[in-house]
């Protein structure tokens, strides 16, 4: 099985800062990594697939980046309402599993 | 609008079974895959199963498979999961989720963009 690593669990910002997430597989996946946002009481959001690609209606300060083993979540300049648990996400065939999750907090 | 809704989380003993039900609306559901995924109290995101489009393909967690079922009614545009042998772990928030990419493929990453609100069950004595 193909294990996942999501790395910080927790992290504080300020506003304006820039903020890296990052998910590491444990064999390679290719692309196939998708991104999620989930804000405190609410349903997760997707963010970003394929690695890289912005889901309609998501703002331009995300982006996303990696390949094979080592994927990025970036947040360019964060936001007030950035404030959420953040959660990576692939596939191996048709099993699917999440990151453990990165919650974001604002100093 | 583009929407799904849960409905059927109950208490249930250990032991028991349950029937989670989604209603889908706004979108062709006959040509999308769908998924449940589930929340524990402060805790991170579990998917538990999908069904392709067709209902031909289905697939579930080592943690479900045995005991819950994934269906689905194109002609009623709603998803299912049955849960049988219910253990107090089962216990979350369920969601019932979308998956972005017409059709099937084995070998997509199956990005989730829409999701509903989610439905509680919780399994207690």
């Amino acid at each position: 099985d193909i294990e996942v690593t999501q790395s910080p669990s927790s992290l504080s910002a300020s506003r304006g800062d820039r903020v890296t997430i990052t998910c590491r597989t444990s064999q390679s996946i290719g692309s196939d990594l998708n991104w999620y946002q989930q804000k405190p009481g609410k349903a997760p959001n997707l963010l970003i697939y394929g690695a890289s690609n912005l889901q309609s209606g998501v703002p331009s300060r995300f982006s996303g980046s990696g390949s094979r083993t080592e994927f990025t979540l970036i947040i360019t300049s964060l936001q007030p309402e950035d404030v959420a648990t953040y959660y990576c996400q692939y596939s191996d065939n048709t099993l699917i599993t999440f990151g453990q999750g990165t919650r974001l907090e604002i100093k | 609008e583009v929407q799904v809704v849960e409905s059927g989380g109950a208490v249930v003993q250990p032991g028991g079974s349950l029937r989670l039900s989604c209603a889908a609306s706004g979108f062709s559901f006959d040509d999308y895959t769908m998924h449940w995924v589930r929340q524990t109290a402060g805790a991170g995101l579990e998917w538990v199963s999908l069904i392709s489009w067709d209902g031909a393909v289905s697939s579930y967690a080592g943690s479900v498979r045995g005991r819950f079922t994934i269906s689905r009614d194109n002609s009623k545009n709603s998803l299912y999961l049955d849960m049988n042998s219910l253990r107090i772990e089962d216990s979350g928030f369920y969601y019932c989720v979308k998956d972005r990419q017409f059709g099937f493929a084995s070998g997509y990453s199956h990005p989730m963009d829409v999701w509903g609100q989610g439905t509680t069950v919780t399994v207690s004595s």
